[in-house]
């Protein structure tokens, strides 16, 4: 099973909007991560932030997590075709694995 | 600096033949991940490797193994391949196996 689940599962948006996704895990963790992928690619990674922050920001990515509630989002803003992919949380529990969840695909209307 | 390289890109082989997939991880990096990513069950950890030591396992039956070498150079083998296996294979290095992981390009298997 896995420990992160993204919502929504798909999202499209036109060109310069922004999109949001988030994503809900179970267990305590470390640091969570959002990944990109490609059409079948590899991930890439975007953006890791600690169970001790709360708000990350890289470029037009905004970053948030609420251990609280065990959730995080990510903003991706202005969006362009580029942006078009599907993302990835990754949780990171302590035990040298990272929980993906299923992701969310994200398609930008030029 | 190069990044993770995964060879071969693509591997088509016959129900229960056996793969190796090979994973050279970035410079410096001693921590090597595998993991298996299927349209049904995404994204699913099988095993991390450090300093040639196995840290951690996933939830794969024991046809599926890895080892790491001395040079943090990663290979995981499948034996007896069964349709199910038929995945994209990703492996992603990281310093120390808790930060942020590089990942492959991935080898796509396809078993028939």
């Amino acid at each position: 099973s896995q420990q992160g689940e993204e919502d929504p599962q798909a999202l499209s948006i036109q060109e310069g909007e922004n999109a949001t996704m988030n994503c809900s895990y179970k267990t305590s963790i470390n640091n969570l991560q959002w990944y990109r992928q490609n059409s079948g690619r590899g991930l890439v990674h975007l953006i890791l932030i600690r169970s001790n922050e709360r708000e990350k920001h890289s470029g037009r990515l905004r970053v948030t997590l609420d251990t609280s509630k065990k959730s995080s989002s990510l903003l991706i803003t202005a969006s362009r075709a580029a942006d078009t992919a599907s993302y990835f949380c990754a949780t990171d529990a302590s035990d040298y694995k990272l929980s993906f969840g299923a992701g969310t695909t994200v398609t930008v209307r030029a | 600096k190069a990044g993770v390289t995964q060879t071969p890109r693509y591997l088509i082989k016959t129900r229960g033949q056996q793969v190796t997939l090979s994973c050279s991880p970035i410079s410096g990096h001693r921590s090597v991940s595998w993991y298996q990513q299927t349209p049904g069950q995404g994204l699913q950890f099988l095993f991390e490797y450090f300093s040639e030591t196995q840290r951690n396992k996933g939830n794969f039956p024991g046809r599926f193994s890895g080892r790491q070498f001395s040079n943090s150079r990663s290979e995981m083998n499948v034996s007896t391949l069964e349709l199910g296996d038929s995945a994209l294979y990703l492996c992603a290095s990281s310093f120390w196996g808790n930060t942020e992981a590089f990942f492959g390009q991935g080898t796509r298997l396809t078993v028939v």
